[in-house]
């Protein structure tokens, strides 16, 4: 089993659509959660942390389940700008005596008009 | 404006050049990244470097030889490379405690004939 999976898409959805993408975890002792966003040919940039009780930022919304080891990230009101590629990232364990942190595949979103 | 800078943007080199990737940043880090990114696979973690010391060099080839002469700068030295290592090369910086948190470069992409 991979560490961390994602459905890599594409989703493709109408503008102001809501959309959700999961992604799993094979590690239990995983630590901290994270969305990235990757724009066509540009580099990953930090979305929004993933909190245990869940946490929000405008249309954003992540989750956590720990039991069945997932996270979550919810999009309301779809963009055409939100089209992206959105990675899972996964921190927990250890690499060299650091934190060792694990990026998923990426789900393909493309918002069409 | 990102904080870390690549150089070159991209990049077409024969399997017997040898040629080298620059990355710097800006943002007062401590750990340094190299990743690289094929299409339809996870981001791959090549090297980490910690206060310019190599702690994970997760199994790459040695046609990629790195080099970190201090904090702030990054390089990635390629020689006798094949055509499967043309992919996106991305370098990402964190602080030490918090390598979930990292900031990366615009990349550079790599044709490898």
């Amino acid at each position: 089993r991979k560490e961390v999976e994602q459905d890599p898409g594409p989703f493709n959805v109408p503008e102001g659509a809501t959309v959700a993408f999961n992604c799993t975890y094979s590690n239990s002792a995983s630590q901290s959660f994270f969305w990235y966003r990757q724009d066509c040919r540009k580099e990953p940039k930090l979305l929004m942390s993933v909190y245990s009780s869940g946490n929000e930022d405008g249309r954003f919304t992540a989750q956590l389940n720990r039991a069945s080891q997932y996270i979550s990230l919810l999009i309301r009101d779809s963009k055409l700008s939100d089209s992206a590629t959105y990675l899972c990232v996964v921190s927990g364990g250890s690499s060299g005596g650091y934190q060792k942190v694990t990026f998923g595949i990426g789900t393909k979103l493309q918002v069409i008009p | 404006e990102t904080g870390v800078t690549q150089t070159p943007r991209h990049l077409v080199m024969g399997m017997t050049n040898k040629k080298s990737l620059k990355c710097e940043q800006h943002l007062g880090h401590n750990a340094m990244y190299w990743y690289k990114q094929s299409a339809k696979k996870p981001l791959e973690l090549m090297f980490v470097y910690n206060f310019k010391e190599q702690t994970e060099n997760n199994s790459v080839p040695s046609r990629f030889s790195p080099e970190c002469p201090n904090s702030s700068h990054l390089f990635l030295h390629l020689h006798t490379l094949q055509p499967e290592d043309s992919a996106l090369y991305l370098c990402a910086s964190s602080p030490l405690t918090n390598r979930q948190q990292q900031f990366f470069g615009p990349g550079t992409r790599l044709t490898v004939l």
